[in-house]
């Protein structure tokens, strides 16, 4: 068990950019969560992959936000035309099938900051 | 009104003693309850996990859960300067799949 792995841990952009993150779970953990996080405050959902099913996605995944998971194992997400509004800490998590209430296991984030 | 309520914070007390931390919510749905720690440019790592009203310990951390007052606690014994954190709760609900996260309480243990 390698933990989850996001990379780059850090991305400065020009507003206007595009900007793409990517996520490597636990191996053995079909549920892959992406969250987003502002200082001070507590991680926010954006959506969430049951194998390469995206099953639910928050109202604060805008259009210019798109998340994959082509093959159930990875996933990526794209920021299209970035905004200053956008810069965060992007979080990935994973958690395995199993009953409700799995707990979840979280990457170090990728802190995105838009210039 | 925010889903979980968590006092932000900072919470400083001296090496040795008992950290107290609380988290309330507003929805019954919420049936899992998980505590996180989150240290400075860090992703949270899990702490605790329960999904009854009751206590559970684990070595210096126990975890209270009252679903009737919709009252969640953390206890650290023993603290630490390397407990200096935030802290974070997290709910699930029965129905649900996702993490709904408090904003997190900044903890300082001083030596």
């Amino acid at each position: 068990d390698t933990g989850v792995s996001q990379d780059p841990r850090h991305k400065i952009t020009k507003r206007g950019q595009n900007v793409t993150f990517r996520c490597d779970p636990i191996s053995e953990h079909n549920r892959l969560y992406w969250y987003r996080q502002t200082l001070g405050q507590g991680p926010e959902f954006l959506t969430y992959f049951q194998n390469e099913a995206q099953l639910e996605k928050s109202r604060l995944l805008s259009d210019r936000f798109s998340a994959e998971r082509p093959k159930g194992s990875f996933s990526t997400l794209e920021i299209q035309r970035t905004e200053q509004g956008d810069s965060a800490m992007y979080l990935c998590a994973s958690s395995k099938d199993g009953p409700k209430g799995s707990p979840l296991h979280f990457g170090n984030g990728t802190r995105l900051t838009v210039t | 009104q925010k889903e979980v309520e968590q006092d932000p914070g900072p919470l400083s007390v001296p090496e040795g003693a008992i950290v107290s931390l609380n988290c309330t919510y507003s929805n019954s749905a919420f049936q899992y309850f998980m505590w996180y720690r989150q240290y400075s440019r860090k992703g949270p790592e899990l702490l605790m996990y329960t999904y009854s009203s009751g206590n559970k310990e684990d070595g210096r951390f126990t975890a209270q859960v009252d679903k009737s007052s919709k009252y969640i606690s953390l206890f650290i014994r023993d603290s630490q300067p390397s407990d200096s954190a935030t802290y974070l709760c997290a709910l699930i609900q029965a129905a649900g799949n996702k993490l709904t996260f408090g904003g997190g309480t900044r903890v300082l243990v001083k030596p």
